[in-house]
């Protein structure tokens, strides 16, 4: 049982390149989210899905374009990184919106 | 959305019991108490969550005041293992999904 996987787990991305993150889950939960997590600080919330074809916003959006094709895969995609998106990104997933969440290991951005 | 209050930091020496407060004083109705822990360069891990009633598992316990703006996550005999930051979140069972950003959580440093 893999889990919440995510790939790659390091990237180091020029200022104005574009490049996805991707996040699978085996588990065939409904809630998956993005995170983003900057030295010393808690996860903030990018984007979120309740459910293949439903996303919404979290509270740092900006910048990133999500899509939720399949129950499993919900891909984040940075469409012309800058320096401030330099980060480490998790993606979790739940089975309901109100269970237990389940992490990745982590993606570890960094924008030059 | 509500949110969680948690102090920066706590201390322990091992083996004793643990207390982790978080006050969420705009709690509503449905919203769920959850407590993850995330050890350097991991990602969150679920420790405990509750909505009502307090709650035992095999790492931890919860008790959830009766008012329910404030819980308390309980480590009962504190091992070196234990030393992570924790996090207390709220996952709302109705109306926006979006959820509580996690914060900064309280850093807890188990003494030999």
């Amino acid at each position: 049982n893999a889990g919440v996987t995510q790939t790659p787990k390091f990237q180091v991305l020029k200022t104005g390149q574009s490049m996805t993150l991707q996040c699978a889950q085996d588990m065939n939960h409904e809630y998956m989210s993005w995170y983003r997590q900057d030295p010393g600080m808690g996860l903030r919330l990018i984007h979120y899905s309740v459910g293949a074809g439903i996303t919404d916003q979290g509270e740092v959006p900006n910048g990133y374009n999500v899509s939720r094709s399949t129950t499993e895969d919900f891909p984040l995609r940075l469409l012309s990184a800058a320096p401030s998106q330099t980060s480490v990104y998790f993606c979790a997933s739940s089975r309901t919106r109100t269970g237990e969440l389940f992490f990745g290991e982590g993606s570890r951005l960094t924008v030059l | 959305d509500a949110k969680t209050t948690q102090p920066n930091s706590m201390e322990s020496n091992e083996e004793e019991p643990v207390h982790l407060p978080c006050n969420h004083s705009t709690i509503s109705g449905t919203d769920y108490i959850h407590w993850y822990r995330q050890l350097p360069s991991q990602g969150p891990e679920y420790v405990i969550h509750g909505l009502t009633s307090n709650v035992n598992n095999r790492m931890a316990s919860l008790a959830i005041a009766e008012d329910r703006k404030s819980s308390t996550l309980i480590l009962h005999r504190a091992t070196l293992r234990d030393a992570a930051v924790y996090y207390c979140i709220l996952r709302a069972s109705s109306g926006s999904a979006r959820q509580l950003t996690f914060g900064s959580g309280t850093q807890l440093t188990v003494l030999p």
